[in-house]
């Protein structure tokens, strides 16, 4: 079976562009979770999305938007990248209620803004 | 809230040694607590998980215990090898929705 799959793996942006991350969640999971995790530090939680609605929202700018697709499929999009956007962009996909069992993650989107 | 507070790296051992990477947290209630694995250039593995106090999580030699009297959930592995070279993460619920996760120890075991 497909792990959490994320594209693409690898993307530079310059300032001031807007980007959109992808995500497909493993087969049966229907709750999409993002992370940021920027260079040295732990990851950081942006979004949650489950059955198309947002369930939960980190302390990140309006310029982070995200949305969830029928078949569970999730995008991140980030507008007016600041140089401090860089970072690996982490999805994490689990079964409803059960994200405090742990999430499996994908290997991440790594974002540079130059 | 809930939060972990986990030892700082780096790490560097030397193959078979002991390994010890502390972990506290501060919780409501006694959630789940999970330690993760990030070997490099790859995302988050969830390495192993205690799911109520005094549990102990295993994996891989590793091993961890819910400790709700020192809050408290170290990982331990008894001999390392250049391979469990990686990026180890303590991590907590946050609440639902939220993974929270400590700073990260950068583990290097050298042959």
């Amino acid at each position: 079976d497909a792990g959490v799959t994320q594209s693409p793996t690898h993307l530079i942006k310059t300032r001031g562009q807007q980007v959109t991350l992808r995500c497909s969640p493993i087969s049966g999971h229907k709750s999409v979770s993002w992370y940021q995790q920027v260079l040295g530090q732990g990851p950081q939680f942006i979004f949650q999305y489950y059955e198309k609605e947002e369930r939960g929202r980190g302390n990140f700018p309006d310029r982070f938007s995200a949305r969830q697709f029928p078949n569970y499929s999730s995008e991140l999009n980030v507008n007016a990248l600041l140089l401090g956007d860089s970072a690996l962009y982490l999805c994490a996909s689990s079964l409803p209620g059960q994200g405090r069992f742990g999430y499996t993650f994908g290997s991440g989107t790594r974002l540079t803004v130059v | 809230g809930n939060s972990v507070t986990q030892m700082e790296g780096p790490v560097t051992l030397s193959e078979e040694a002991f390994l010890t990477i502390n972990c506290t947290y501060t919780a409501t209630g006694y959630p789940s607590l999970f330690w993760y694995v990030q070997y490099p250039g790859e995302g988050l593995q969830l390495l192993l998980k205690a799911t109520k106090a005094d549990d102990k999580g295993s994996n891989k030699g590793f091993e961890a215990t819910y400790r709700k009297e020192t809050t408290s959930f170290h990982l331990e592995k008894g001999s390392v090898q250049v391979s469990d070279s990686a990026v180890y993460f303590c991590a907590l619920p946050y609440n639902n929705n939220d993974m929270r996760f400590g700073a990260g120890t950068r583990l290097t075991v050298k042959p």
